[in-house]
């Protein structure tokens, strides 16, 4: 398998449930991120991992909770979710941070109900 | 001011146009540039990146302009398979500043 993958692709949740996001790079790529995409709105970066560590966190509610167990793998807790935080999610991959082009997953669509 | 502007169109055309997209950032540092392609409910793909002056790739031609800090996306020759929306997309720091994204229509 290769590129970038997300799981699940479709997600509804109720705002006392909680659920977790997966996405998985094959591409050998040191760099990871989450980003939110509402309607009507650009990409909002929510995360940023470079070979496992943190260096990224856009003042994103804590009800979201990133987890970067290696280079490869990266997942979104929810909890407690509001209706608003209904999206696409998307998950990306980079060789480095910077400037290089990203590489994304299919998206997560969430709506919270 | 945003970090990425970019008219949200739409811009509906006939097939066979020629259709070109503009695009300000604001961060006069920045060294590389990109277009991405997204299609309905689908996630972006890298179309074009712009590191110098240019790039050209088939009918697509994306062009920089550091002195008034804008970039451009032409399209000729518009096929069906061309309606999307276009995202400018501009490198700062760790992360990758998004305009809202233009969206292209082409006709029959």
């Amino acid at each position: 398998e290769t590129g970038v993958t997300q799981t699940p692709r479709h997600l509804v949740m109720g705002m006392t449930n909680k659920k977790s996001l997966k996405c998985e790079q094959h591409l050998g790529h040191n760099a990871m991120y989450w980003y939110k995409q509402s309607a009507k709105k650009p990409l909002e970066l929510m995360f940023v991992y470079s070979l496992e560590e943190r260096v990224e966190n856009n003042s994103v509610p804590s009800r979201f909770s990133p987890e970067c167990p290696n280079s490869s793998h990266l997942f979104l807790h929810l909890h407690t979710l509001q209706p608003e935080d209904s999206a696409l999610y998307l998950c990306a991959s980079s060789q480095e941070t910077g400037d290089y082009g990203y590489t994304f997953g299919s998206g997560t669509r969430l709506t919270v109900v | 001011r945003k970090e990425v502007e970019q008219d949200p169109g739409p811009f509906n055309v006939p097939e066979g146009a020629t259709v070109a997209f503009n695009c300000t950032y604001s961060n006069s540092a920045s060294q590389s540039f990109f277009w991405y392609r997204q299609d309905c409910r689908k996630e972006p793909k890298l179309l074009m990146s712009v590191y110098s002056s240019g790039n050209e790739d088939g009918r697509f031609t994306a062009q920089l302009n550091r002195a008034s800090q804008y970039i451009s996306l032409l399209i000729r020759d518009s096929k069906l398979s061309d309606s999307a929306t276009y995202l400018c997309v501009v490198p700062g720091g760790n992360q990758f500043y998004f305009g809202t994204g233009t969206s292209l229509t082409v006709i029959p």
